[in-house]
């Protein structure tokens, strides 16, 4: 089945500046990659998808970039708020469905005022 | 806007208790789900609906049972609860975006089970 690493697992950056998550995932047929955020005693939300006939996607501060032949794909929040601190998931997906998502670990991110 | 709502927000059980988690979702989606999130695990899947009157096992599924009693709810029951079920479980629903393509995952916010 499909595998995903997601690094770092812990993330601290200024106000202002920009953070990346990486994500890696082992089964070539995958072809869809969602993000989620989770804020404090809410559940996920999905904030960005991207799936694999496009490499790179754009929302406001948000964007997703994808390297089908290396097998990953990376979160960029630009301009960060104190509002993006939360817990991150990257998923990966080969089936139709959501029953076949595969969630990453998730990344702690902190915003530092 | 309900969305997703779970019961309850927090339970302990002793070992060998029984409980169900409820689950209902006032989206009119097809699917749903129940996921377990665990420390440095993130979400794993339990079991999903995929309509009305169909379930099937996710990754995780053992020790647990799930009902789809109806297009709006689906509850997990765990029938002899045990410490390695202590987690936080997340209900989830999706219905199709343009009409085929599987939309996004609407989740609840969430049960913490204790098990002690």
């Amino acid at each position: 089945g499909e595998n995903v690493e997601q690094h770092p697992s812990t993330l601290s950056v200024q106000e202002g500046d920009s953070a990346v998550i990486k994500c890696t995932y082992s089964d070539s047929a995958s072809n869809y990659f969602p993000w989620y955020k989770q804020e404090l005693g809410k559940g996920p939300q999905l904030i960005i998808d991207i799936r694999s006939n496009v490499g790179e996607k754009k929302d406001q501060r948000i964007a997703v970039t994808l390297n089908k032949t290396a097998k990953h794909f990376s979160l960029h929040i630009t301009e960060t708020q104190p509002e993006d601190s939360a817990v991150y998931f990257c998923a990966a997906t080969m089936g139709f469905g959501n029953e076949k998502l595969t969630f990453g670990t998730g990344t702690r991110l902190t915003i530092i005022p | 806007n309900a969305g997703v709502t779970q019961t309850p927000k927090f339970q302990v059980l002793k070992t060998g208790q029984s409980m169900t988690l409820q689950c209902a979702q006032d989206m009119n989606h097809n699917s749903m789900y129940w996921y377990r999130q665990d420390p440095g695990m993130g979400l794993r899947l339990i079991y999903y609906s995929a309509s009305e009157g169909t379930t099937d096992k996710g990754e995780v599924p053992n020790g647990y049972n799930v009902s789809r009693l109806n297009k709006r709810e689906f509850s997990l029951r765990l029938e002899s609860a045990a410490p390695s079920q202590t987690s936080v479980y997340f209900c989830a629903s999706s219905g199709l975006r343009g009409g085929r393509i599987p939309g996004e995952l609407f989740f609840g916010e969430g049960s913490r089970l204790t098990v002690l």
